[in-house]
């Protein structure tokens, strides 16, 4: 099986603007997690689709949203980037309900300048 | 509230020497234990996990630990080679939430040839 995808790789973005990072999970997976990875904070959670529907969310401000779409792949969204925004960013997939083993893809390194 | 937290930080042995890594987590409820290796530029790695039910898992030299009393688990790297040398992280999921993974700050291990 493919593993999990994520684009773009790689992103330069400048304070105020907003960008949008998508994942694509493990064929068959439902249940898609992203995670901010900083050098100071560690692995943070961001939130967690799960056949589209948000099931959690952990402490991030409003301006970082997220979607699933019904074939599971999903985007989050970061708008009014802040120069703290800067970050690897990653997406895991999981089974779904009653599996809890996630797959990392590799990440999105967002710089904001 | 929920916290996982990770020793050493920083962890360097001689090859073929072991290699120990110790976790505790907060949350009583708590019953999957993954660990995860980042090596730079990668996503992170699953490479073994350990259900509430069962004291000690083992996959070649790689090995965990779990004491659900103390509320701590270990990682065992034994016959450590330099391809080791990474970032490790622990985690645990909040309660018996599947959506929500909390992580560990991560130790990184070197392995001197």
């Amino acid at each position: 099986k493919a593993g999990v995808t994520q684009t773009p790789r790689y992103l330069i973005k400048t304070r105020g603007q907003q960008v949008t990072l998508s994942c694509s999970p493990i064929s068959g997976h439902r249940s898609v997690s992203w995670y901010q990875q900083t050098p100071g904070q560690g692995l943070q959670f961001l939130f967690e689709y799960f056949s589209e529907t948000q099931r959690n969310k952990g402490n991030f401000p409003g301006r970082f949203s997220g979607r699933q779409f019904s074939n599971s792949r999903s985007e989050m969204n970061v708008s009014t980037l802040e120069l703290g925004d800067s970050a690897l960013y990653l997406c895991a997939s999981s089974p779904g309900q009653v599996n809890y083993e996630q797959y990392f893809g590799p990440g999105t390194r967002l710089t904001v300048t | 509230g929920e916290n996982v937290e990770q020793h050493p930080s920083t962890l360097s042995v001689q090859e073929g020497d072991s290699a120990v890594i110790k976790c505790t987590y907060s949350d009583s409820a708590s019953n999957y234990f993954p660990w995860y290796k980042q090596e730079l530029g990668k996503g992170p790695q699953l490479i073994i996990d350990i259900r509430s039910n069962v004291g000690e898992k083992k996959d070649q030299r790689i090995a965990v630990t779990l004491n659900k009393t103390a509320k701590h688990f270990s990682l065992h790297i034994t016959e450590t080679q330099p391809e080791d040398s990474a970032v490790y992280f622990c985690a645990a999921p909040r309660g018996t939430s599947y959506d929500k993974v909390i992580f560990g700050p991560g130790t990184s291990l070197s392995v001197i040839p």
